[in-house]
């Protein structure tokens, strides 16, 4: 089954400070969903990527993958306190012979992310 | 737009007892996802369905745990009977699958955090 790393398990960081978290799979992602979680709330949907070397950016959020497919790196410029929360990364489990997917979500175990006015 | 919909917020219950958790997808979505949430485990996807049928279901725990989705617009989670190792959080989520897509990015509700003494 497909595994998905993410480093590091936590993070603090004083505001304005730039950060990266990454996701390692042990498979090739064919889709890969970045979610931001904040305690006690559902997670909110930031970015999904798709393409082997594709970019998104939102605001100050930047999230790329890997050319091989199998590595995703979530990017934040000039942290704020509105940045801290829990961030997964979640893949497409599997593949159908129709090339379509499951849409069945494996997810990391989260980073947590602390910023320090 | 209303986002997913998920009720209670909070249950707390008694070991035996019968629980049932609520979804309302968003409008227009024809998938619907139940994960549990651990500290242990982490994220887990339960059940999905799509259009209303069960699609796989080899995530649900045990016999214990059954799923429904009698129409579009409303799903249940029911734990019966229930035990202290059920205490999660519960999430509800909801994508719009376009046949042969390759992927659709799924919503989450805000969950229900069970507590079974």
């Amino acid at each position: 089954s497909q595994e998905l790393e993410q480093s590091p398990q936590s993070l603090i960081v004083q505001e304005g400070k730039n950060l990266t978290i990454n996701c390692t799979s042990s498979k090739t992602l064919y889709g890969l969903y970045w979610y931001k979680q904040k305690y006690g709330e559902g997670l909110i949907f930031l970015m999904m990527l798709q393409k082997g070397g594709e970019e998104k950016s939102h605001e100050k959020i930047t999230a790329k993958l890997d050319e091989k497919k199998q590595q995703s790196s979530l990017h934040i410029t000039a942290s704020q306190p509105s940045h801290a929360g829990i961030y997964l990364c979640g893949a497409d489990k599997k593949q159908n012979a129709g090339g379509t997917s499951y849409g069945k979500l494996t997810f990391g175990q989260g980073t947590i992310l602390t910023v320090h006015p | 737009d209303a986002g997913v919909i998920q009720s209670p917020r909070h249950e707390v219950t008694e070991m035996g007892q019968e629980v049932t958790l609520r979804c309302k997808p968003i409008s227009g979505h024809n998938s619907l996802f139940w994960y549990r949430q651990t500290m242990m485990r982490g994220l887990e996807l339960l059940i999905y369905f799509n259009n209303n049928v069960p699609i796989d279901d080899s995530g649900m725990p045990e016999d214990r745990f059954s799923a429904k989705m009698p129409n579009a617009s409303f799903s249940t989670l029911k734990i019966q009977p229930s035990e202290p190792r059920d205490s999660a959080v519960y999430f509800c989520a909801s994508s719009f699958r376009i046949l042969g897509k390759y992927t659709d990015t799924q919503y989450f509700g805000p969950g229900t955090r069970l507590t079974v003494l």
